[in-house]
C-alpha cells in the first residue's frame, strides 16, 4: 500500500488567497483526521471523519477553515481566506474503524506558508 | 489541562545509554497508547502500542503502562544517534473515537 498520499508537500502563498490541500487515505481505511501541527501548539487536530461523515470538527479554529470528503478514497482541507497565521505543517492521517487497536498513519504532510 | 502532557525537553543522553520518555494523559477510560517517533521535517510514524498494564518490549524499545497511575513512558536502550527525534504521545479517546497528542519530547543521542 502506499500509504497516506497528500498534496502538495509544499504550498506558499500570498495572504488572502485560497488554500486547497488534498489527502487520499489508506485503502480499507474508514476514519480520516486533519491535524496542524505547529513549534507553539504541537499537533492539534482539526476535525475528523468516520464513513465519510464529519464527526468533530471542533478543531477547526474558524469558518475560513472548511473540510470536505466526498467519498472514502478523498478528503481536502480549504482555507479561503489565508492568512499568515495559519503557515504551518497540515498532516493527513488515516485509521481502520476506531476502536482497540487501532492505529493512526499519517501521510508525508503539507508544509503551508502564507506570505 | 490537556489531555496529554509530555516534557518538551530537550532530552540529551550519551550514545549506548538509556533514554527514558514519559507521558501522562487524563482521560481514565483510556484503553489504547502509542508512542509515534517524529524526524525533522517528516511526519509522525508509530514505533509502539501498549493496551495494558505493564512492562512491552520490541527490540530496544520498551512501552510502559500504567493506568492507575495514568501513566506511560518510552525505554529506549543502547540509544544510537539515529534515535535522535520527537517523540509523540498519543492516547486514543475512552469513546473511541480520535486520537489526543502530546507536544512530544525532542530527544538528542550524543555520539
Amino acid at each position: 500500500d502506499a500509504g497516506v498520499i497528500q498534496s502538495p508537500r509544499h504550498e506558499v502563498t500570498e495572504m488572502g488567497q485560497e488554500v486547497t490541500l488534498r489527502c487520499k487515505p489508506i485503502s480499507g481505511h474508514n476514519s480520516l483526521f486533519w491535524y496542524r501541527q505547529t513549534m507553539m501548539r504541537g499537533l492539534e487536530l482539526l476535525i475528523y471523519f468516520n464513513n465519510n461523515v464529519p464527526i468533530d470538527d471542533s478543531g477547526m479554529p474558524e469558518d475560513r477553515f472548511s473540510a470536505k470528503m466526498p467519498n472514502a478514497s478523498f478528503s481536502t482541507l480549504k482555507i479561503q481566506p489565508s492568512e499568515p497565521r495559519d503557515s504551518a505543517v497540515y498532516f493527513c492521517a488515516s485509521s481502520r474503524p476506531l476502536g482497540w487497536g487501532t492505529e493512526a498513519f499519517f501521510g508525508q504532510g503539507t508544509r503551508l506558508t502564507v506570505v | 489541562q490537556k489531555e496529554v502532557e509530555q516534557n518538551s525537553g530537550p532530552l540529551s543522553v550519551p550514545e549506548g545509554a538509556i533514554a527514558s520518555l514519559n507521558c501522562t494523559y487524563s482521560d481514565r477510560g483510556s484503553q489504547s497508547f502509542f508512542w509515534y517517533r517524529q524526524y525533522s521535517g517528516k511526519s509522525p510514524e508509530l514505533i509502539m502500542s501498549i493496551y495494558s498494564n505493564g512492562d512491552k518490549e520490541d527490540g530496544r524499545f520498551t512501552a510502559q503502562l500504567n493506568k492507575a497511575s495514568q501513566y506511560v513512558s518510552l525505554l529506549i536502550r543502547d540509544s544510537q544517534p539515529s534515535d535522535s527525534a520527537t517523540y509523540l504521545c498519543a492516547v486514543l479517546s475512552n469513546t473511541g473515537n480520535q486520537f489526543y497528542f502530546g507536544t512530544g519530547t525532542s530527544l538528542t543521542v550524543i555520539p
